[in-house]
């Protein structure tokens, strides 16, 4: 199975701060989804991607789907605490949810 | 606006004992899923259904078994739990394919 593979795998940064979270792949997904997972809770959808060089704005994140579609990324500006959390991208392709593959995952911490 | 539970949160079990997890969704949902989180590895899928009365085998499926005898619970069961098994569990639900709605999360450690 093709893992997508994200970098990096571990963030610390100060609050205010502006990030980048990759999510690569060498295979061709028809869609992308970014997710957030706190602490002890599942993941929550935040943007799916279904267009090559899309570009999706959610306040102060920013996703991009690939142009070829094989990978995306997550650009945060001004990090706050509560951006705190595993960021997973999940990438699909079709025959139904159950072919969705998960990244590796980022864990981001933002200090106050 | 329950959305997906998940019994129980946390579980120690012994090498060889058994065990079911529970999961329940009141979104009436056709699809539901079962996942273990690893670090490093991301969510892998281990059974999943279509709907009520059918299962499927996902990704890493060994040693674990599923049942789906109502719309709204998926059960997955371990019959002689391994240390391999100690991992975070999930399970989710669609509608279609969209967005998955995950519960909290079972901890499990096989000792």
């Amino acid at each position: 199975t093709q893992l997508l593979e994200q970098s990096p795998q571990f963030l610390s940064i100060q609050e205010g701060e502006n990030l980048t979270v990759y999510c690569n792949s060498s295979s061709v997904f028809s869609s992308l989804q970014w997710y957030r997972q706190e602490p002890g809770e599942g993941p929550v959808l935040l943007v799916t991607v279904v267009t090559g060089g899309e570009v999706k704005k959610l306040k102060r994140l920013t996703f991009q789907f690939g142009d070829a579609r094989k990978d995306s990324s997550l650009h945060i500006t001004a990090a706050q605490p509560g951006d705190t959390g595993l960021y997973l991208c999940a990438g699909a392709r079709s025959g139904g949810y159950q072919k969705v593959t998960f990244g590796t995952g980022t864990k981001l911490q933002v200090i106050p | 606006n329950a959305g997906v539970t998940q019994t129980p949160k946390f579980r120690v079990l012994k090498t060889g004992q058994s065990m079911t997890l529970l999961c329940a969704q009141d979104m009436n949902h056709e699809y539901m899923y079962w996942y273990r989180q690893d670090p490093g590895m991301g969510l892998r899928l281990i059974h999943y259904s279509v709907g009520e009365g059918t299962t499927a085998k996902g990704e890493v499926p060994d040693g674990y078994n599923v049942s789906r005898l109502k719309k709204q619970n998926f059960l997955l069961g371990l019959e002689s739990a391994a240390p391999s098994q100690t991992s975070v569990y999930f399970c989710a639900s669609t509608k279609g394919f969209s967005e998955a709605f995950f519960g909290q999360g079972t901890r499990l450690t096989v000792v």
